[in-house]
């Protein structure tokens, strides 16, 4: 059971909005600890999405964007594409465990 | 962009141990921290610990205290890990992760290696 919670599955149709929660606590992303996410597609290594809250690394699309406020933290995938399914996961550091934790991952569907 | 490469397969008895290597190319390994991240079948992703590799100083989740030994050779840019006692639900494919800020446990990881498969069967 993490620490950090995400929804198992959230889906949309091609070209929706769809966004995916990261609840945290005072010990994580409360404390003020900055989020990260990752997209994992099957049979694959996560690949880092997002960096320190809404940063995107050179060469992911400006269709993901993420946000986080308080113990609070959000990725949203705009204009849905059948290439976006996959799971995501959100990061953070956790000042009780003395370490990273990852939220337990979300399964995107594109209808 | 470091690219992490990773030691293959294994298949293990319960109550033995493996170890599995990370080398690193294309960036700087020292300062960096490599982490140590599993997943189990179908299951979400894990983190086990990590070390930054100038320092020889080793951080670990508290569920793997005592059983998982992450270490690294500067001379080669490699990145090991050891977990003892192994069991069934040890089974899981693990991956090394490179973290995005130099001398740093906390922050993101930037570049992954491709995963090992651990089985775990008698």
């Amino acid at each position: 059971q993490s620490v950090v919670t995400q929804p198992p599955s959230v889906s949309g149709a091609p070209g929706q909005t769809v966004t995916i929660s990261c609840t945290g606590s005072s010990s994580n992303i409360g404390a003020g600890y900055d989020v990260h996410w990752y997209q994992q597609l099957p049979k694959t290594a996560p690949k880092l999405l997002i960096y320190a809250n809404n940063y995107r690394p050179s060469g992911v699309p400006n269709r993901f964007s993420a946000s986080k406020s308080g113990t609070f933290a959000s990725l949203a995938i705009t204009g849905l594409q059948a290439e976006d399914e996959a799971d995501y996961y959100c990061q953070s550091y956790d000042s009780s465990l003395r370490g990273s934790v990852f939220g337990g991952g979300t399964k995107l569907t594109v209808l | 962009q470091v690219q992490l490469v990773q030691s293959g397969a294994e298949v293990k008895k319960p109550g033995s141990s493996v170890k599995v290597s990370c080398k690193a190319s294309g960036g700087t390994f020292s300062r960096y921290a490599i982490s140590w991240v599993r997943q189990a079948p179908g299951q979400g992703l894990e983190w086990m610990g990590g070390i930054i590799p100038i320092s020889g100083t080793a951080n670990y989740e508290q569920q793997f205290q005592g059983r998982v030994t992450i270490t690294a050779d500067e001379s080669t840019s490699t990145a090991y890990m050891e977990l003892s006692s192994l069991r069934s639900e040890d089974t899981a494919v693990y991956y090394c992760a490179r973290a995005g800020v130099s001398g740093s446990h906390l922050g993101w990881f930037d570049s992954w290696g491709q995963g090992t498969l651990v089985i775990v069967s008698s």
